[in-house]
């Protein structure tokens, strides 16, 4: 069964654009969670979809959101993107049965750097 | 919130040895679930072990085996026979039984020298 994939996997952005990151789960898998990864904050949780809607939301300004499409496909967007935003973007896909008992599943995740 | 606290940022090993990485967290539920997860210089997060809160038995997959003691709220992961390809980032993770998403620890860099 291939894995999660993400689009694109290297990204440069300069200050004040927006960008949209994708992410394929694993096929069955409905739940789709990102994670900002930064070397000063670490492997941080933005947001979880399931089923087109979003069960969860970390601790981001509004300027980070996404969506999923009825194939459990996830987008993200970054709007008015500032330095602070590089990072590697790690998406994760699982079952998503009640509960939260599932393991996550990870990609191999979107480099984005910002000028 | 939950809180999850690896204390040790770099350890190296020769070749197989045994290892033992440190992992604590904090939580006022009940019901969860924890995880060791390695990223490689490729950056893919890769699950290691997985142990639910509510089983007493330690998981074990492979080489690898954890220590978890939920009193303490302690989640150690050994590495017996550590190979080469055993270097990476060692994350720590913890989720809960609602829709959050994981909350990691800062990571163990493990070295394997040959």
């Amino acid at each position: 069964k291939a894995g999660v994939t993400q689009t694109p996997r290297y990204l440069i952005k300069t200050r004040g654009q927006q960008v949209t990151l994708s992410c394929s789960p694993i096929s069955g898998h409905r739940s789709v969670s990102w994670y900002q990864q930064t070397p000063g904050q670490g492997l941080q949780f933005l947001f979880e979809y399931f089923s087109e809607t979003q069960r969860n939301k970390g601790n981001f300004p509004g300027r980070f959101s996404g969506r999923q499409f009825s194939n459990s496909r996830s987008e993200m967007n970054v709007s008015t993107l500032e330095l602070g935003d590089s990072a590697l973007y790690l998406c994760a896909s699982s079952l998503g049965l009640a509960g939260g008992s599932e393991t996550q599943y990870f990609g191999p995740g979107t480099r984005l750097l910002v000028l | 919130a939950q809180t999850v606290t690896q204390s040790q940022p770099e350890m190296s090993v020769q070749e197989a040895e045994t290892v033992t990485l440190s992992c604590t967290y904090d939580t006022s539920e009940s019901n969860y679930y924890l995880f060791w997860y390695k990223q490689p210089p490729s950056r893919q997060m890769i699950l290691v072990i997985r142990q639910e809160a509510y089983k007493q038995q330690n998981a074990t997959e492979n080489r690898f085996s954890v220590n978890f003691q939920k009193a303490a709220k302690s989640f150690s992961l050994k590495i017996s026979d550590s190979q080469l390809g055993d270097t990476a980032m060692y994350f720590c993770a913890f989720k809960g039984g609602g829709a959050d998403g994981l909350t990691f620890g800062k990571g163990t860099h493990l070295i394997i020298q040959p």
